[in-house]
């Protein structure tokens, strides 16, 4: 079945301190997998689009891995900062026929 | 800003009637899809259209329909509706299909009393 596991679920920090946020995925044929960050009610904005001979993307200090051997992602974000607070969604893309979101893990950022 | 449209913004109806909601997608962007969102939940796929054919169904209730008109803009329709259905509905764009970049609106806010 194509899944798309997130973890944690949620996550509080402070700011200014760095954090990594996981996703596992069973989605084959595979062909990319991305990072969304979804401020509370609004729209997804993209981080990054990885295809699956990247191992490594970065976005100012959004730094996205992926291991397709296996089937793992990450998204570290550096030396956090209060706007960083936010849901960040893993959605992985299924050959050309399909996209499967996780359901996200709700970062808090506090001061 | 994403560049795609979404309206209206904030809607409130009564249980029963029906609403269209409104995405103009990017300059370009053959593709539209649309997503619910509940509250505090994630984003559940609904329907895709590509330059005005329907090519992918998800979770879509048999009250909700879509279509994409011939300038690719694309309207979602709710009727006979349900407390359960208040929620954020999101349109994204993308230029082709499933591999490309998606750009998502601002969402439509649908509140059901």
């Amino acid at each position: 079945k194509n899944q798309v596991e997130q973890s944690p679920q949620s996550l509080i920090i402070l700011e200014g301190k760095n954090c990594t946020l996981q996703c596992n995925y069973t989605v084959s044929p595979f062909s990319n997998l991305r990072w969304y960050k979804q401020d509370t009610g609004r729209g997804p904005v993209s981080l990054t689009i990885m295809t699956f001979s990247e191992n490594t993307k970065s976005n100012g200090r959004y730094t996205a891995t992926l291991d397709a051997d296996t089937k793992q992602s990450s998204l570290h974000i550096t030396a956090s900062q209060l706007s960083d607070s936010a849901s960040y969604i893993c959605v992985v893309s299924r050959n050309t026929d399909k996209l499967i979101f996780g359901t996200g893990t709700r970062l808090q950022v506090f001061p | 800003d994403s560049g795609v449209t979404q309206t209206p913004k904030h809607l409130i109806t009564a249980t029963g009637q029906r609403v269209t909601l409104r995405c103009s997608p990017r300059s370009g962007d053959l593709s539209v899809y649309w997503y619910q969102q509940s509250l505090d939940q994630g984003l559940q796929f609904l329907i895709h259209y590509y330059n005005g054919e329907e090519r992918a169904k998800g979770n879509i209730l048999e009250r909700f329909s879509a279509q994409q008109f011939p300038d690719l803009h694309s309207e979602l329709n709710l009727s006979s509706l349900e407390l359960g259905d208040s929620a954020l509905y999101f349109c994204a764009s993308s230029v082709a299909t499933y591999t490309g970049e998606l750009f998502f609106g601002e969402g439509s806010r649908l509140t059901v009393l």
